[in-house]
């Protein structure tokens, strides 16, 4: 078992939808948490970067923590076909290792 | 804006040459990763670093070594590509408690 789980989708909603995305983890040593939006054949871009159970908002972008169910999201509202591609979380592991854990990556298209 | 800077953007190399990838951050950031990702593939972890004369492997085995001699510099070296070392290696950096940001990536392709 990964220790970051993601559905890698694809993932196609109308514009204007609101869009959910979500990671589940196994590591209680998990403690800092972000989403990145990867266009094809970049690096990926810092969406939010959360570190608290709960939410934070940041214009049309909402991530949340639920740090005893160990599951994160990031809510997308009134989606564009700009937002189209690819969504990765990631957490950082404060166990010692200090890894930077990726999941898999949700692929994403908003269709006009 | 993150300050982090991958060179070069993309190499065209033949098979047993020695190349090195370059990382470089001015944001004096102690942590720094590298990662392999094929198109439309997941990340993989390769090499991190954890400061000054600090590597370690990631969880991808790798051909590739690292080095780390100043803070703001985390090179990737081959020593002899092959064409199996084709792919996209992306850097990234971050201070203790703090977001990654990342490069825009070498797409190294090697014939």
């Amino acid at each position: 078992q990964k220790e970051v789980e993601q559905d890698p989708g694809p993932l196609s909603v109308p514009e204007g939808a609101i869009v959910s995305l979500n990671c589940t983890y196994s590591n209680s040593a998990f403690q800092y948490f972000m989403w990145y939006r990867q266009y094809s054949r970049k690096g990926p871009e810092l969406l939010m970067y959360t570190y608290s159970s709960g939410n934070k908002e940041d214009g049309r972008f909402t991530a949340q923590v639920d740090k005893s169910s160990k599951y994160i999201s990031l809510f997308i509202r009134d989606s564009q076909p700009s937002d189209s591609a690819t969504y990765l979380c990631a957490m950082i592991d404060q166990g010692g290792s200090e890894k930077l854990v990726f999941g898999k990556g949700t692929k994403l298209t908003v269709n006009p | 804006e993150a300050d982090i800077y991958q060179t070069p953007r993309y190499l065209v190399i033949g098979t047993g040459k020695k190349i090195t990838l370059e990382c470089s951050q001015t944001m004096g950031h102690d942590k720094m990763y590298w990662y392999q990702q094929d198109p439309g593939m997941e990340l993989h972890l390769i090499h991190y670093s954890y400061g000054v004369n600090s590597t370690e492997k990631g969880d991808l085995s790798s051909e590739s070594t690292v080095s780390r001699i100043r803070t703001e510099h985390f090179p990737l070296t081959l020593e002899s590509a092959r064409p199996s070392h084709t792919s996209q290696y992306l850097c990234a950096s971050r201070r203790p408690g703090g977001e990654a940001f990342f490069g825009q990536g070498t797409r190294l392709t090697v014939v």
